[in-house]
This record gives structure tokens, sequence and C-alpha cells, in this order.
């Protein structure tokens, strides 16, 4: 049971245009959302998160929206650069969770062409 | 470098053989997890640790055992590999949700 999912296995678009990266949830309880950005062959890294009481958070080229009501986030990379071809995880958590675990989608590969 | 390492980065199994993935964090974090990475099945965890001395099972625990005798050391044993476990193995820790640092990857084939 997936409870945090990536429909787009891949992307790709041209650089200087806007990426779009979709991820849907099913769980209402979890509190707190985060994108990870992992290259080949190197273990994923932090990039952007966002919490349950916010529907947006910029951060430079990167934002990530938030839709409670339809259980959806998205993030948002404009201008798309070659480097930031990589695959991105969303992530969420419960809140107040002793384990801090976090759940994470499928990835998605994005692939900005020059 | 201050991080995650992990060891080894590559290894070769055959069916049945045992071996362990060691991970050393060296930021005094108190939790910790072992992922795997599956195409199409995104990072899934296998066993976490709150603190030394405990450890608790995650989404896909079978096949695996797991120590954390000493803070910083997080160990993952195969006693007996099957090519079902054939995967590229994460190890993070952390001080929260929001401070998840991973490890390079340990890429592990059964053959």
């Amino acid at each position: 049971d997936q409870q945090v999912k990536q429909n787009s296995p891949s992307l790709s678009v041209q650089e200087g245009r806007i990426s779009i990266l979709n991820c849907d949830y099913t769980n209402s309880m979890f509190d707190y959302f985060l994108w990870y950005k992992k290259y080949p062959a190197e273990g994923p890294t932090f990039l952007i998160s966002i919490s349950s009481i916010k529907d947006k958070n910029e951060d430079g080229r990167f934002t990530v929206f938030l839709n409670k009501s339809a259980k959806h986030l998205s993030l948002h990379i404009v201008p798309s650069q070659p480097g930031d071809s990589a695959v991105y995880f969303c992530a969420a958590s419960f809140p107040g969770g002793a384990t801090n675990k976090l759940i994470f989608g499928t990835g998605t590969l994005l692939a900005v062409q020059p | 470098n201050a991080g995650v390492t992990q060891t080894p980065k590559f290894r070769v199994l055959k069916t049945g053989q045992s071996m362990t993935l060691l991970c050393a964090q060296d930021m005094n974090h108190e939790y910790m997890y072992w992922y795997r990475q599956d195409p199409g099945m995104g990072l899934r965890l296998i066993h976490y640790s709150v603190g030394e001395g405990t450890t608790a099972k995650g989404e896909v625990p079978d096949g695996y055992n797991v120590s954390r005798l000493k803070k910083q050391n997080f160990l993952l044993g195969l006693e007996s590999a099957a090519p079902s476990q054939t995967s590229v193995y994460f190890c993070a820790s952390s001080y929260s949700s929001y401070g998840y640092t991973f490890g390079s990857g340990t890429r592990l084939t059964v053959v």
C-alpha cells in the first residue's frame, strides 16, 4: 500500500523552462512533506520542505505547493538547468513521531535538455 | 568530512552467503535508518533505530537483521542472501524528520 505516490516515472524539459514534479499521498495524518534530490551513485540530499499548515514554500528556483484537500504536492523548478537532472523523491512524515520515519515516493527522473 | 559513511560500496554475493553492511555517522544523531532502493519502488524502509541499543522493523524487514551497539554505527546483516535482495542500500541518520543525511549507498548483487 503506497502511501506516497509519484505517478510520473520520468519527465523531460528544456533548459530555461519550468519543471513540475507531482506527488500524491493517501494519509491525511502526514504533517510534513519534503523533496529529496538524487544524482547517480550518490545518496539522496534534502532539497526543500513544507509544513502541512502552509500551502507554499519557496527557496530560490524551487517552490513546493501543497494542496491538502487534494492530498497533492508539487515541486516547481524555474528556470530549469541541466544540473537539475536527477531523480526527485517526495517524502512525508507523521506528526510528533518518536521515530522520525519518512515515507518516500517512488521517484521521478527529471532530464533537463540543454 | 562529517556525514554518513557506508561500507562496502559494491558487493557481489552468491545465494545463501551472508554479509554485513556497515553504516557509520559522526554527527551524533540519535536516529538511524536502512532503506533499499529498487526500480519503480522508490526508497523502502528496512529497519531503523531511535537510539543506541534499540532497533525496530520498517516496511520490508524480512531477510535482514540489524544491530546498533554503538550510537555512531548501524549494521545491516543478511544471513542467507537471496536474489530478491539485489538492490541499492542506503543508510541515513537524523536528528529529526527534517534532517536526514544519507550515505552514498551500497550496490549489492546476489547471484
